[in-house]
């Protein structure tokens, strides 16, 4: 099982460009979200969502919108990139409350 | 929005020293979870506690949850190199699904 995929792994945008990040997972969890880390910052969530149909902002929402496409497929995209966006990106999921997040590697995102 | 402090942020100590680091709030949390990360990698689960005082055990690892659900603490005995990452804390508000971290603790172990 691959568990959590995000592609790509690695990304340069230029400021004001667009693009999609991707998220799939095989486990059939219900939970899915979108965090960012930065150094010295810990992981920030973007955006999360609870169950299929359903999508809510975290702390920093800010410049991103999501789709919950599917129960496997949640996508993270950013209109217009700015350099503040540089960072790495991580998808999440959980079968349920109280059970661990699973992580997927990560998108590597540098805007210039 | 709660808001998980977790020190030091920084931490060096040679093989075989033990350490604590900290995760505290001034939120309640109903679980509250550790995570270890490695370089180039997603968080990986250590462990979960859930009710307050509670204590886990993971071979050189213990946890501990305070009484108010507040704040917890985790200490290594022994570090080995193995031990080295950035350690996480995350906790959930009620049955609410926002798991918020802490800024983690860059643990090196040195040999």
């Amino acid at each position: 099982n691959a568990g959590v995929t995000q592609t790509p792994k690695f990304q340069v945008l230029k400021t004001g460009q667009s693009m999609t990040l991707q998220c799939a997972q095989d486990m059939n969890h219900n939970s899915m979200y979108w965090y960012r880390q930065d150094p010295g910052m810990g992981l920030r969530l973007i955006y999360y969502s609870a169950s299929e149909g359903t999508t809510d902002k975290g702390e920093v929402p800010n410049g991103y919108n999501v789709s919950r496409l599917n129960k496997r497929e949640f996508s993270l995209r950013l209109e217009s990139a700015a350099p503040s966006q540089t960072s790495v990106y991580f998808c999440a999921t959980l079968l349920g409350f109280g059970s661990p997040l699973h992580f997927g590697n990560g998108t590597r995102l540098t805007v210039t | 929005t709660q808001l998980l402090e977790q020190s030091p942020q920084f931490l060096s100590i040679q093989e075989g020293e033990n350490l604590t680091v900290y995760c505290n709030s001034s939120s309640v949390f109903s679980s509250l979870q550790w995570y270890r990360q490695e370089p180039g990698e997603g968080p990986v689960l250590l462990v979960t506690v859930v009710t307050g005082g509670e204590v886990k055990k993971l071979k050189r690892l213990t946890f501990q949850f305070g009484d108010a659900r507040k704040d917890s603490s985790l200490h290594i005995t022994a570090a080995q190199t193995g031990d080295t990452g950035l350690y996480l804390c995350a906790g959930a508000e009620g049955s609410n699904y926002k798991l918020t971290f802490g800024k983690g603790t860059l643990l090196t172990v040195n040999p």
